[in-house]
Protein backbone atom coordinates (compact mmCIF):
# COMPACT_ATOMS: atom_id res chain seq x y z
CA UNK A 1 0.00 0.00 0.00
CA UNK A 2 1.73 3.00 -0.92
CA UNK A 3 1.79 5.92 2.06
CA UNK A 4 4.61 6.87 4.28
CA UNK A 5 5.92 5.46 6.79
CA UNK A 6 7.62 6.68 10.03
CA UNK A 7 9.62 4.78 12.89
CA UNK A 8 10.03 4.26 15.77
CA UNK A 9 6.30 4.44 16.36
CA UNK A 10 7.24 5.88 20.00
CA UNK A 11 10.29 6.34 22.28
CA UNK A 12 12.18 7.12 24.99
CA UNK A 13 15.20 8.81 24.97
CA UNK A 14 17.92 9.70 27.65
CA UNK A 15 19.06 13.05 27.60
CA UNK A 16 22.48 13.90 25.43
CA UNK A 17 21.60 10.40 23.16
CA UNK A 18 21.77 10.83 19.22
CA UNK A 19 18.44 9.89 18.09
CA UNK A 20 17.46 9.66 14.00
CA UNK A 21 13.54 9.74 13.25
CA UNK A 22 12.90 7.28 9.81
CA UNK A 23 10.65 9.01 7.02
CA UNK A 24 10.00 6.48 3.76
CA UNK A 25 7.63 7.20 1.38
CA UNK A 26 6.49 5.28 -1.78
CA UNK A 27 4.87 8.14 -3.55
CA UNK A 28 7.69 9.54 -5.70
CA UNK A 29 6.92 12.71 -4.23
CA UNK A 30 9.14 15.79 -4.05
CA UNK A 31 8.43 17.41 -1.24
CA UNK A 32 9.47 16.04 2.72
CA UNK A 33 8.81 17.88 5.71
CA UNK A 34 9.37 17.70 9.21
CA UNK A 35 6.95 18.91 11.48
CA UNK A 36 6.56 18.78 15.94
CA UNK A 37 3.27 19.37 17.34
CA UNK A 38 3.31 20.33 20.89
CA UNK A 39 -0.32 21.16 23.04
CA UNK A 40 -1.47 24.06 22.00
CA UNK A 41 1.28 25.25 19.39
CA UNK A 42 -0.42 23.34 16.33
CA UNK A 43 2.49 21.53 13.66
CA UNK A 44 5.82 23.55 13.58
CA UNK A 45 8.19 23.05 10.78
CA UNK A 46 11.31 22.39 11.81
CA UNK A 47 13.02 21.47 8.33
CA UNK A 48 11.58 20.29 4.75
CA UNK A 49 13.35 19.58 1.70
CA UNK A 50 12.02 20.24 -2.20
CA UNK A 51 14.11 17.60 -3.81
CA UNK A 52 16.64 14.93 -3.32
CA UNK A 53 20.00 17.02 -2.42
CA UNK A 54 18.24 20.01 -1.39
CA UNK A 55 16.79 20.88 2.33
CA UNK A 56 16.01 24.19 4.13
CA UNK A 57 15.15 25.56 7.52
CA UNK A 58 11.81 25.73 9.13
CA UNK A 59 10.62 28.05 12.08
CA UNK A 60 12.05 25.48 14.70
CA UNK A 61 15.43 23.89 13.09
CA UNK A 62 17.92 24.33 15.99
CA UNK A 63 18.76 20.89 17.69
CA UNK A 64 17.77 19.15 14.37
CA UNK A 65 19.08 18.13 11.29
CA UNK A 66 17.93 16.71 8.03
CA UNK A 67 19.69 14.55 4.89
CA UNK A 68 17.49 13.85 1.78
CA UNK A 69 19.76 11.49 -0.27
CA UNK A 70 17.31 10.66 -2.50
CA UNK A 71 13.64 11.15 -3.37
CA UNK A 72 12.04 7.96 -0.83
CA UNK A 73 13.68 9.17 2.62
CA UNK A 74 14.23 11.92 4.79
CA UNK A 75 15.53 10.85 8.33
CA UNK A 76 15.76 13.71 11.23
CA UNK A 77 18.72 13.55 13.68
CA UNK A 78 18.28 14.88 16.92
CA UNK A 79 22.26 15.05 17.48
CA UNK A 80 22.03 15.42 21.47
CA UNK A 81 18.67 15.37 22.62
CA UNK A 82 17.17 17.56 25.73
CA UNK A 83 13.64 17.48 27.21
CA UNK A 84 12.36 20.28 25.72
CA UNK A 85 12.54 18.26 22.27
CA UNK A 86 9.62 16.22 23.83
CA UNK A 87 6.73 15.62 21.01
CA UNK A 88 4.79 14.24 18.59
CA UNK A 89 7.00 14.08 15.09
CA UNK A 90 5.23 13.98 11.51
CA UNK A 91 6.87 13.67 8.69
CA UNK A 92 4.94 14.61 5.59
CA UNK A 93 5.31 14.32 1.74
CA UNK A 94 3.76 16.05 -1.11
CA UNK A 95 3.72 16.45 -5.55
CA UNK A 96 3.42 20.09 -6.20
CA UNK A 97 4.02 18.81 -9.92
CA UNK A 98 0.60 17.13 -9.75
CA UNK A 99 -0.80 19.78 -7.31
CA UNK A 100 -1.48 17.03 -4.27
CA UNK A 101 -1.74 17.43 -0.89
CA UNK A 102 0.26 16.40 1.65
CA UNK A 103 -0.13 13.32 3.28
CA UNK A 104 1.59 12.34 6.93
CA UNK A 105 3.25 9.31 8.39
CA UNK A 106 1.16 8.39 11.45
CA UNK A 107 3.99 9.96 13.89
CA UNK A 108 6.26 9.16 16.47
CA UNK A 109 6.05 9.81 20.03
CA UNK A 110 9.16 10.81 21.29
CA UNK A 111 9.93 11.46 25.07
CA UNK A 112 13.60 12.72 26.48
CA UNK A 113 13.91 12.31 30.04
CA UNK B 1 8.81 34.60 7.43
CA UNK B 2 5.33 32.60 6.84
CA UNK B 3 2.99 33.30 9.43
CA UNK B 4 -0.60 31.42 9.53
CA UNK B 5 -3.15 32.65 12.23
CA UNK B 6 -6.69 30.71 13.05
CA UNK B 7 -9.33 31.56 15.28
CA UNK B 8 -11.18 30.83 16.93
CA UNK B 9 -8.52 29.12 18.64
CA UNK B 10 -11.21 27.21 20.51
CA UNK B 11 -15.14 26.46 19.35
CA UNK B 12 -17.89 24.15 21.49
CA UNK B 13 -20.98 24.39 19.94
CA UNK B 14 -24.53 22.24 19.61
CA UNK B 15 -24.69 19.51 17.63
CA UNK B 16 -26.91 20.56 14.19
CA UNK B 17 -24.96 24.09 14.86
CA UNK B 18 -23.29 25.93 11.93
CA UNK B 19 -19.69 26.93 12.48
CA UNK B 20 -17.04 28.65 10.85
CA UNK B 21 -13.58 27.95 11.21
CA UNK B 22 -10.88 31.72 10.01
CA UNK B 23 -7.54 31.22 8.57
CA UNK B 24 -5.40 34.10 7.77
CA UNK B 25 -1.83 33.68 6.07
CA UNK B 26 1.28 36.03 5.48
CA UNK B 27 2.85 33.47 2.85
CA UNK B 28 5.79 34.38 0.54
CA UNK B 29 5.00 32.94 -3.10
CA UNK B 30 1.57 31.89 -1.64
CA UNK B 31 0.30 28.88 -4.01
CA UNK B 32 -2.48 27.04 -2.18
CA UNK B 33 -4.02 26.89 1.19
CA UNK B 34 -4.95 23.29 2.55
CA UNK B 35 -7.31 22.49 5.34
CA UNK B 36 -6.90 19.41 7.58
CA UNK B 37 -8.75 17.43 10.32
CA UNK B 38 -6.87 16.14 12.97
CA UNK B 39 -8.58 13.77 15.83
CA UNK B 40 -6.46 11.51 17.58
CA UNK B 41 -3.48 10.78 14.93
CA UNK B 42 -2.05 11.95 11.89
CA UNK B 43 -4.02 14.87 10.13
CA UNK B 44 -6.20 13.90 7.45
CA UNK B 45 -6.97 16.17 3.85
CA UNK B 46 -10.08 17.91 3.55
CA UNK B 47 -9.12 21.05 0.98
CA UNK B 48 -7.15 22.76 -1.00
CA UNK B 49 -7.88 25.77 -2.38
CA UNK B 50 -5.72 27.66 -5.34
CA UNK B 51 -8.08 30.40 -6.67
CA UNK B 52 -9.70 32.95 -5.31
CA UNK B 53 -13.54 32.74 -4.66
CA UNK B 54 -14.45 29.09 -5.72
CA UNK B 55 -16.05 27.10 -2.87
CA UNK B 56 -14.99 23.79 -2.43
CA UNK B 57 -17.65 21.09 -0.92
CA UNK B 58 -17.29 17.80 0.69
CA UNK B 59 -20.86 16.76 2.47
CA UNK B 60 -21.66 19.17 4.95
CA UNK B 61 -17.79 21.06 4.69
CA UNK B 62 -16.97 23.73 2.40
CA UNK B 63 -14.43 26.27 2.05
CA UNK B 64 -13.24 29.03 0.09
CA UNK B 65 -9.92 31.09 -0.55
CA UNK B 66 -10.17 35.35 -0.64
CA UNK B 67 -6.31 35.52 -2.16
CA UNK B 68 -7.19 39.76 -1.99
CA UNK B 69 -7.55 39.35 1.30
CA UNK B 70 -5.75 36.90 2.12
CA UNK B 71 -7.68 34.63 4.18
CA UNK B 72 -9.71 31.56 4.13
CA UNK B 73 -12.83 30.02 5.74
CA UNK B 74 -13.91 26.57 6.58
CA UNK B 75 -17.88 25.85 7.34
CA UNK B 76 -19.33 22.98 8.51
CA UNK B 77 -23.30 22.45 8.54
CA UNK B 78 -25.77 20.97 10.74
CA UNK B 79 -22.41 19.79 12.64
CA UNK B 80 -22.49 16.03 14.59
CA UNK B 81 -20.18 14.96 17.59
CA UNK B 82 -18.02 13.27 14.41
CA UNK B 83 -16.89 16.82 13.82
CA UNK B 84 -15.18 17.01 17.23
CA UNK B 85 -11.74 17.06 16.20
CA UNK B 86 -9.00 19.93 15.59
CA UNK B 87 -8.86 21.91 12.58
CA UNK B 88 -5.53 23.24 10.87
CA UNK B 89 -4.78 24.80 8.03
CA UNK B 90 -1.41 25.70 6.02
CA UNK B 91 -0.29 28.11 3.16
CA UNK B 92 1.90 26.38 0.81
CA UNK B 93 4.79 27.87 -1.64
CA UNK B 94 5.16 27.44 -4.96
CA UNK B 95 6.77 24.35 -6.86
CA UNK B 96 10.82 24.87 -6.40
CA UNK B 97 10.31 25.97 -2.88
CA UNK B 98 7.60 24.35 -1.17
CA UNK B 99 7.30 25.05 2.11
CA UNK B 100 4.08 23.99 4.06
CA UNK B 101 3.51 26.12 7.15
CA UNK B 102 0.26 25.54 9.57
CA UNK B 103 -1.24 27.67 12.01
CA UNK B 104 -1.74 26.77 15.70
CA UNK B 105 -5.60 24.91 14.88
CA UNK B 106 -9.05 25.42 15.93
CA UNK B 107 -10.29 23.01 18.45
CA UNK B 108 -13.74 22.50 17.60
CA UNK B 109 -16.29 20.49 20.08
CA UNK B 110 -19.57 19.70 19.16
CA UNK B 111 -22.22 18.72 22.42
CA UNK B 112 -24.97 16.03 21.60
Amino acid sequence: IAGITQAPTSQILAAGRRMTLRCTQDMRHNAMYWYRQDLGLGLRLIHYSNTAGTTGKGEVPDGYSVSRANTDDFPLTLASAVPSQTSVYFCASSDSRYGTEAFFGQGTRLTVV
Amino acid sequence: EDKVVQSPLSLVVHEGDTVTLNCSYEVTNFRSLLWYKQEKKAPTFLFMLTSSGIEKKSGRLSSILDKKELFSILNITATQTGDSAVYLCAGLRFFGNEKLTFGTGTRLTIIP
